[in-house]
């Protein structure tokens, strides 16, 4: 599985774009790249994934450059209800497991 | 939406008892999960379980714990003899088949605490 590398923690404000960018330098071939998003007390619930170039839905876009080694999530004009943490996750969709890492806390202020 | 669902929310027991956590997985996925979060950490891997039988467990899912789908519904975690650090969120997943487009979904956890 490669290693990820997320901020620890964000700060924005209501109706600004959040991005943040995941390293993983050490991705396979095989691999696709997966955010998830989790409020306190909840479980993990997806958001978006891919595995290269962009990907957009409802919620976020996610951009991931020709070399595969980063990938940012792109959050449009967040507001409160987007205050969670969101984990960058790096694997082969035929893994049984996923395994997260600390995430990075997204804090949006009024 | 389809969901997973879970019981119960919350379940407060003694050291040393036996606790059964209970997940209802999306109808018509084939590979089921169970993860923990203790306070304050990052969601573990605890097991995986497809055709009724494990696929993968991790270091944690020692022998007091166990899994099992006893019907067609239910899927559920049991952890036999409860020790202080089985405190935690116990999250069940499940997901519909492998590929690159089917993710897992998480329930929204039992809180355990083992006193």
């Amino acid at each position: 599985l490669a290693k990820t590398t997320q901020p620890i923690s964000m700060d924005s404000y209501e109706g600004q774009e959040v991005n943040i960018t995941c390293s993983h330098n050490n991705i396979a071939t095989n691999d696709y790249i997966t955010w998830y998003q989790q409020f306190p007390s909840q479980g993990p619930r997806f958001i978006i994934q891919g595995y290269k170039t962009k990907v957009t839905n409802e919620v976020a876009s996610l951009f991931i450059p020709a070399d595969r080694k980063s990938s940012t999530l792109s959050l449009p004009r967040v507001s409160l209800s987007d205050t969670a943490v969101y984990y960058c996750l790096v694997g082969d969709l035929n893994d049984y497991k996923l395994s997260f890492g600390a995430g990075t806390t997204v804090t949006v202020r009024a | 939406e389809p969901e997973v669902t879970q019981t119960p929310s919350h379940q407060v027991t003694q050291m040393g008892q036996e606790v059964i956590l209970r997940c209802v997985p999306i109808s018509n996925h084939l590979y089921f999960y169970w993860y923990r979060q203790i306070l304050g950490q990052k969601v573990e891997f605890l097991v995986s379980f497809y055709n009724n039988e494990i696929s993968e467990k991790s270091e944690i899912f020692d022998d007091q714990f166990s899994v099992e789908r006893p019907d067609g519904s239910n899927f559920t975690l049991k952890i036999r003899s409860t020790k202080l650090e089985d405190s935690a969120m116990y999250f069940c997943a499940s997901r519909r088949g492998t590929g690159w487009a089917e993710t897992q979904y998480f329930g929204p956890g039992t809180r355990l605490l083992v006193l």
